[in-house]
């Protein structure tokens, strides 16, 4: 079975460009999460899809970052325009839906954004 | 706010047992104790939880204290490949809800 997968692996961009960052869950998994860590911090929660709805959206940044997950599937997080304190990990989550406790988050390898 | 305290960093021989404590004074009776540990680079990789009573997998072992206030992450035999920051979660359980990482504890197994 695959894993979560994250696409690029890496990506250098300017100040003030625009970068879409890639999230392919594991099959069947509903929930889809992101998280980030940036320089020399804990990593964070972003938000949380439960299939193609925003269950949870507290930890955005801003307003410069946008999720989407059209179709309860793959999902994509755009930054516009980034700014150098983007710079981190961004790293995508998926769970089955549903209580138990034994329905751990399985994260992706992350994709490093720097931005210059 | 994480809701765990955990010591930054530890050291450990290899093939001894790595024991890595974990203070949850506040828990709720209806949350469980997660452990979690991210490896260089690579993304959280899930490792155990429990909720009052001790856990065993094939990864490690959980030891929960009897009031829930503490906990203890074993590994029985560690290898240089478990060098990692491991992380300390108290949480409603149910993959539904996300995940509150502190500073975790950088484990370092030597040669």
């Amino acid at each position: 079975e695959a894993g979560v997968t994250q696409f690029p692996s890496h990506s250098v961009i300017e100040k003030g460009q625009t970068v879409t960052l890639r999230c392919d869950p594991i099959s069947g998994h509903d929930n889809l999460y992101w998280y980030r860590r940036v320089m020399g911090k804990e990593i964070k929660f972003l938000l949380h899809f439960v299939k193609e709805s925003k269950q949870d959206e507290s930890g955005m940044p801003n307003n410069r970052f946008l999720a989407e997950r059209t179709g309860g599937t793959y999902s994509t997080l755009k930054v516009q325009p980034a700014e150098l304190e983007d710079s981190g990990v961004y790293f995508c989550a998926s769970s089955q839906v549903g209580w138990a406790p034994s329905y751990e988050q399985y994260f992706g390898p992350g994709t490093r954004l720097t931005v210059t | 706010d994480a809701k765990t305290t955990q010591p930054p960093s530890m050291d450990c021989a290899e093939g001894r047992a790595a024991n890595l404590p974990c203070n949850h004074s506040t828990i709720s009776g209806n949350e469980y104790v997660y452990w979690y540990r991210q490896i260089h680079s690579q993304g959280p990789q899930y490792i155990i939880h429990g909720l009052k009573n001790n856990e065993t997998n094939e990864m490690a072992s959980l030891i929960i204290t009897e009031d829930r206030k503490s906990s203890t992450l074993i590994l029985p035999h560690a290898t240089l490949r478990d060098t990692a920051v491991y992380y300390c979660i108290v949480r409603v359980g149910g993959g539904s809800e996300k995940l509150v990482f502190g500073k975790g504890t950088k484990l370092t197994v030597n040669p």
